[in-house]
């Protein structure tokens, strides 16, 4: 089946350093999803891409779809510590499946004031 | 809006006893999930409702049922808990519509089974 690999799976940065992560598959997604988990608490959708190419911004967060439609990135700048938490991407199963979403397993951002 | 919720927030069993997580949304979703999180794991689809009046199995269905009871709620059953059921259960919905899957999620059931 689909899968999704996240990377890094971790990592430890400095307050006010930029972050930056991604997410690869060998399948090609045609929207990708990017939420984040604060500890004890659900996903929250942070930035959807529906397009190869697009470049989406939501604040200090910036979002890519990779030209292959096989990989996405997350860039975050100037990080806070309320930046912490577990990044996920996501991605639609492809035709009758669409319905259900892949996850890749997360990576976990820690913010050191 | 209160988006998606979820009763109860905490739960802990014994091996074989029985309940029912409630989920429900008022965003006018159609499709709505039930996952799992387990430690190294993310989030595993237990089952889904596409729209009102179906269900469908995910990756991970044994041990549960599920009833979408209207558009609004879907409800997460199990039977005979087992420790392995121990774990966070997340609810979601979205509107699916077009290109359009954006699921948005509940705060979590944390459910322990001893």
């Amino acid at each position: 089946g689909q899968q999704l690999n996240q990377s890094p799976q971790s990592m430890f940065i400095q307050e006010g350093e930029d972050v930056s992560m991604n997410c690869t598959s060998s399948s090609i997604f045609n929207t990708w999803l990017w939420y984040k988990q604060d500890p004890g608490e659900g996903p929250v959708l942070l930035i959807a891409l529906y397009k190869a190419g697009e470049l989406t911004s939501n604040g200090r967060l910036t979002a890519q779809f990779g030209i292959t439609r096989k990989d996405s990135f997350l860039n975050i700048s100037a990080s806070i510590p309320s930046d912490v938490g577990i990044y996920f991407c996501a991605g639609p199963h492809s035709g009758a499946g669409s319905y259900q979403l892949t996850f890749g397993k997360g990576t976990k951002l820690s913010v050191i004031p | 809006n209160a988006g998606v919720t979820q009763t109860p927030k905490f739960q802990v069993l014994k091996t074989g006893q029985s309940m029912t997580l409630q989920c429900a949304q008022d965003m006018n979703h159609n499709s709505m999930y039930w996952y799992r999180q387990d430690p190294g794991m993310g989030l595993r689809l237990i089952y889904y409702s596409a729209s009102e009046g179906t269900t469908d199995k995910g990756e991970v269905p044994n041990g549960y049922n599920v009833s979408r009871l209207n558009k609004r709620e879907f409800s997460l059953r199990l039977e005979s808990a087992a420790p392995s059921q121990t774990s966070v259960y997340f609810c979601a919905s979205a509107l699916f519509r077009g290109p359009n899957n954006e699921q948005f999620f509940g705060p979590g059931t944390r459910l322990t089974v001893l």
